[in-house]
C-alpha cells in the first residue's frame, strides 16, 4: 500500500525567501505525482503534475522535481509572497486510478 | 465554465438519516472521484468511476454508495449516516484515469453527523 509523507507539517518564512517542500512515497510504481494547493475552507487546486518518465516541471515561480528511484519529490517556491500562504499537498497516482495523498505542509509567508 | 460543482455546500444530519451528495462537471472528463478529508488522515478515496457506467471502490467505501448517472454527474449516498462520516467531501474529475491527467477538484461539501 502506497504511503505518502510530507515534511515539514508546517513552515513559516519571511516574504521573499526561497523554500522547499518535501514529499516522499514508498511505492515507486507510480503513473505520476501531483502537487496541489489548498486554501482554508476551499477545494484543491492543481499546481504541477510530473509524469513518471519526467524529472521536473516548472510553472512560474514553482518548480517540482521527481526522483522515482528514491521515492522523493520536492516543490521549490522562489521569492515567496504572502499570497503563497496555503496548505500544499502532494499525491501519487498508482494503478486503479488511485491518488494517495500526503497530509500536507501548511505554509505561512509573513510580510 | 464552472468546472466541478458540488451540492450542498454544508449539511447537518442526525445519526441514521440518509442523504445524497451531488457532483456535476462541465469539462467532459471521463473519470470522476469521491474523496473525504479528515484532520490527521489526509484525503482518502471513497469511490471512483473511470468512465460512464462503471464504478469501483476506493480505500474507504464502507457506508457509502455511488451512482454515475451520466457522463456529467456522479453522486455519493449515505444510507444511514454515522458520526464517523463527519468530514469534508470532495468530488474530483480527470480526463482519463491512469493516463497522467490532472485531477480537478470541486469546492467540497462539509458534512456534520450528530
Amino acid at each position: 500500500k502506497q504511503e505518502v509523507t510530507q515534511i515539514p507539517a508546517a513552515l513559516s518564512v519571511p516574504e521573499g525567501e526561497n523554500l522547499v517542500l518535501n514529499c516522499s512515497f514508498t511505492d515507486s510504481a507510480i503513473y505520476n505525482l501531483q502537487w496541489f494547493r489548498q486554501d482554508p475552507g476551499k477545494g484543491l487546486t492543481s499546481l504541477l503534475l510530473i509524469q513518471s518518465s519526467q524529472r521536473e516541471q516548472t510553472s512560474g515561480r514553482l518548480n517540482a522535481s521527481l526522483d522515482k528511484s528514491s521515492g522523493r519529490s520536492t516543490l521549490y517556491i522562489a521569492a515567496s509572497q504572502p499570497g503563497d500562504s496555503a496548505t500544499y499537498l502532494c499525491a501519487t497516482e498508482t494503478s486503479g486510478s488511485r491518488l494517495t495523498f500526503g497530509e500536507g505542509t501548511q505554509l505561512t509567508v509573513n510580510p | 465554465n464552472a468546472g466541478v460543482t458540488q451540492t450542498p455546500k454544508f449539511q447537518v444530519l442526525k445519526t441514521g438519516q440518509s442523504m445524497t451528495l451531488q457532483c456535476a462537471q462541465d469539462m467532459n472528463h471521463n473519470s470522476m472521484y469521491w474523496y473525504r478529508q479528515d484532520p490527521g488522515m489526509g484525503l482518502r478515496l471513497i469511490y471512483y468511476s473511470a468512465s460512464e457506467g462503471t464504478t469501483d471502490k476506493g480505500e474507504v467505501p464502507n457506508g457509502y454508495n455511488v451512482s454515475r448517472l451520466n457522463k456529467r454527474e456522479f453522486s455519493l449516498r449515505l444510507e444511514s449516516a454515522a458520526p464517523s462520516q463527519t468530514s469534508v467531501y470532495f468530488c474530483a474529475i480527470a480526463r482519463l484515469a491512469g493516463q497522467n491527467n490532472e485531477q480537478f477538484f470541486g469546492p467540497g461539501t462539509r458534512l456534520t453527523v450528530l
